[in-house]
């Protein structure tokens, strides 16, 4: 069974860091991309970052480039978000989402239970 | 940047057909998913590829896309489909060579 877990999230002030983690489990983690979306309280879902198997490539919204990092480490089947200088625009249950694919098309076909990241002073 | 537009909110009826739409440039040209989020939940996708079920996702749920509107279709809709919807696409026309995601504002779906 494919199980994506994040931990990590938590009340931070304007300005500081948080480092969120997904554990997975269920899957051969090494051979997915992998995504972070977000969605702040009563709004939508909205895409943040995400990593090729490698970690080759990473690729971000632009509200959060040059602030967040995304990482993996498949030894550990672990996908991390390193977020720094939060914002309060930043404060959302923040997902783990595997990418599976099929013709051509990649799509999250599993996600975590969310982790809740606050913002606030 | 590319955009995706839905209806805020959709109602129906029990047993009735629930059409949400998702519109967006030359959407066509693209592949659309759908993913289903009860309050409280996690997303579940419903659609990908247009309109291919993942196992699991009944039949009565079905998905097209051409031109520039995709759209979901729930067919003898009951209270269990009362949710927000949302499509997604990517950013390039190349689903497999895609490098960022791109959501829908999301439609809740009222069952009267």
């Amino acid at each position: 069974e494919v199980q994506l877990v994040e931990s990590g999230g938590g009340l931070v002030q304007p300005g500081g860091s948080l480092r969120l983690s997904c554990a997975a489990s269920g899957f051969t983690f090494g051979t997915y991309w992998m995504s972070w979306v977000r969605q702040a309280p009563g709004k939508g879902l909205e895409w943040v970052a995400n990593i090729k198997q490698d970690g080759s490539e990473r690729y971000y919204v632009d509200s959060v480039r040059g602030r967040f990092t995304i990482s993996r480490d498949n030894a550990k089947n672990s996908l991390v978000l390193q977020m720094n200088s939060l914002r309060a625009e930043d404060t959302a249950v923040y997902y783990c989402a595997r990418e599976g694919s099929l013709g051509g098309q990649r799509f999250f076909d599993y996600w975590g239970q969310g982790t809740l990241v606050t913002v606030s002073s | 940047s590319y955009k995706l537009t839905q209806p805020p909110s959709v109602s129906v009826s029990p047993g009735q057909t629930a059409s949400i739409t998702c519109s967006g440039d030359e959407l066509g040209d693209r592949y659309v998913c759908w993913y289903q989020q009860k309050p409280g939940q996690s997303p579940v996708l419903v659609i990908y590829q247009d309109r291919k079920r993942p196992s699991g996702i009944p039949e009565r749920i079905s998905g097209s896309n051409s031109g520039n509107t995709a759209t979901l279709t729930i067919s003898g809709t009951q209270a269990m489909d009362e949710a927000d919807y949302y499509c997604q696409a990517w950013d390039n026309l190349q689903a497999w060579d895609s490098t960022t995601v791109i959501f829908g504002g999301g439609t809740k779906l009222t069952v009267l």
